[in-house]
């Protein structure tokens, strides 16, 4: 099986970078997104293929990645960016597609 | 609009059995590849698996604590996605989802539907 490795929370106050990192064999060869999933809702996209950002997502939300790790970037986190954030990507072949255990982001 | 429609939730016992649908409107189901997505109460998301489309081999994949229990197809006349799911065990006590993409895997998902094992 495949891991996707993510630390399960990060706390910044409002107007700080918060920082939330996923790390994973594959992700030198395969692309990383993020998913934002607020209390009682359904996850949303707010990066695709390492750093393009949707539109509709706020510019604050960068994304990049270098060797096993992606990162997920939130430059002056506001107090609506806490939720949860899951990475995803696939193991080298394609086939299995993986979730990370998701960070709890807490901006207060 | 994308509309994905979950159904079939419930209470079954260890041991048993259970077939999800969803029903999907708003873009052409046939070309789409198709996942679900699970979610343990309190827990973070985990991939169920996915079918391609038929153009694409129709093929099935699926994550490792399911493999060889679920099985997921599809019926493109009825724009309707299922998963079977055999020998389900506590731990499959989750919120089932129903995904679909565009710019990435999941970009559009259902309302969710809650399937409980517990004897």
């Amino acid at each position: 099986s495949y891991e996707l490795t993510q630390p399960p929370s990060v706390s910044v106050s409002p107007g700080q970078t918060a920082r939330i990192t996923c790390s994973g064999d594959a992700l030198p060869k395969k692309y990383a997104y993020w998913y934002q999933q607020k209390s009682g809702q359904a996850p949303v996209l707010v990066i695709y293929e390492d750093s393009k950002r949707p539109s509709g997502i706020p510019e604050r939300f960068s994304g990049s990645s270098s060797g096993t790790m992606a990162t997920l970037t939130i430059s002056g986190a506001q107090v609506e960016d806490e939720a949860d954030y899951y990475c995803y990507s696939t193991d080298s072949s394609g086939n299995l597609w993986v979730f990370g255990g998701g960070t709890k982001l807490t901006v207060l | 609009e994308v509309q994905l429609v979950e159904s079939g939730g419930g209470l079954v016992k260890p041991g048993g059995s259970l077939r999800l649908s969803c029903a999907a409107s708003g873009f052409t189901f046939s070309n789409a590849w198709m996942s679900w997505v699970r979610q343990a109460p309190g827990k973070g998301l985990e991939w169920v698996g996915r079918i391609k489309s038929k153009t694409d081999g129709g093929t099935t994949d699926y994550a490792a604590p399911v493999k060889g229990r679920f099985t997921i197809s599809r019926d493109d006349s009825k724009n309707t996605l299922y998963l079977q799911m055999n020998s389900l065990k506590t731990e499959d006590t989750a919120v089932y989802y129903c995904t679909v993409g565009a710019t990435s895997p999941f970009d559009y998902w259902g309302q969710g539907t809650l399937v409980t094992v517990s004897s």
